[in-house]
């Protein structure tokens, strides 16, 4: 199973939108709606944003948005804040009891 | 409040073995699907290993298939992740976390613990 290909970094000033693209196949990303994506800052584990493409975990500010289209899925941040800057992972479901993640990216707030 | 508390890392020869464990509280164990999930060193999350609620059934990652199994004790409310014939490429972060109630995706995650293989 390949990883999903991410961007390896994106970066935006306060308060601009980022997107960040997450290409799978028709095997996982364009087969189950099931994409999730997840936050990392330095040496902590990966907290759940969006799961279900667009699905916003409880508490989640709604600068976070999710979509999909065929193979891609997408994560939005709008507002970008200093607090962002982290790595994000994309995860799909790939049948089978099997899960896919992306490379990361690395989400620079200049 | 869910915790999931990982142990049993250390450094292991190539070849070699090592059992993890993940130690978890604040929630019905036992109603819910677990995952080992890992990090190699500056690199991205991979999913290593899955197991049901009740342990009837397990699903691996190809480059583990044969080499881990996965198991849990839900009466001491601990997943295990059993590690045989280890190669430097396993070197990694091994996290477990919740799958969901009903869904795809990693609700609550533990701390992390590091495998290192090396000679």
């Amino acid at each position: 199973q390949s990883a999903l290909t991410q961007p390896a970094s994106v970066s935006g000033s306060p308060g601009q939108s980022i997107t960040i693209s997450c290409t799978g196949t028709s095997s996982d990303v364009g087969f189950y709606n099931l994409v999730s994506w997840y936050q990392q800052h330095p040496g902590k584990a990966p907290k759940v944003l969006i799961s279900e493409i667009n699905r916003r975990s409880s508490g989640l500010s709604d600068r976070f948005s999710g979509s999909k289209s065929d193979n891609t899925a997408s994560l939005t941040i709008s507002g970008l804040q200093p607090g962002d800057e982290a790595d994000y992972y994309c995860c799909s479901y790939a049948g089978s009891g099997t899960y896919v993640f992306g490379g990361g990216t690395k989400l620079t707030v200049l | 409040e869910v915790s999931l508390v990982e142990s049993g890392g250390g450094l292991v020869q190539p070849g070699g073995s090592l059992r993890l464990s993940c130690a978890a509280s604040g929630f019905s164990f036992s109603d819910y699907d677990m995952q080992w999930l890992r990090q190699a060193p500056g690199k991205g999350l991979e999913f290593v290993s899955g197991i049901t609620n009740n342990g009837a059934r397990t699903y691996f990652a190809e480059s583990v298939q044969d080499r881990f199994t996965i198991s849990r004790d839900n009466s001491k409310r601990t997943l295990y992740l059993q590690m045989g014939s280890l190669k430097p490429e396993d070197m990694a972060v091994y996290y477990c976390a919740r799958l969901s109630g009903g869904g795809y995706y990693f609700d609550y995650w533990g701390q992390g613990i590091l495998v290192t293989v090396s000679s």
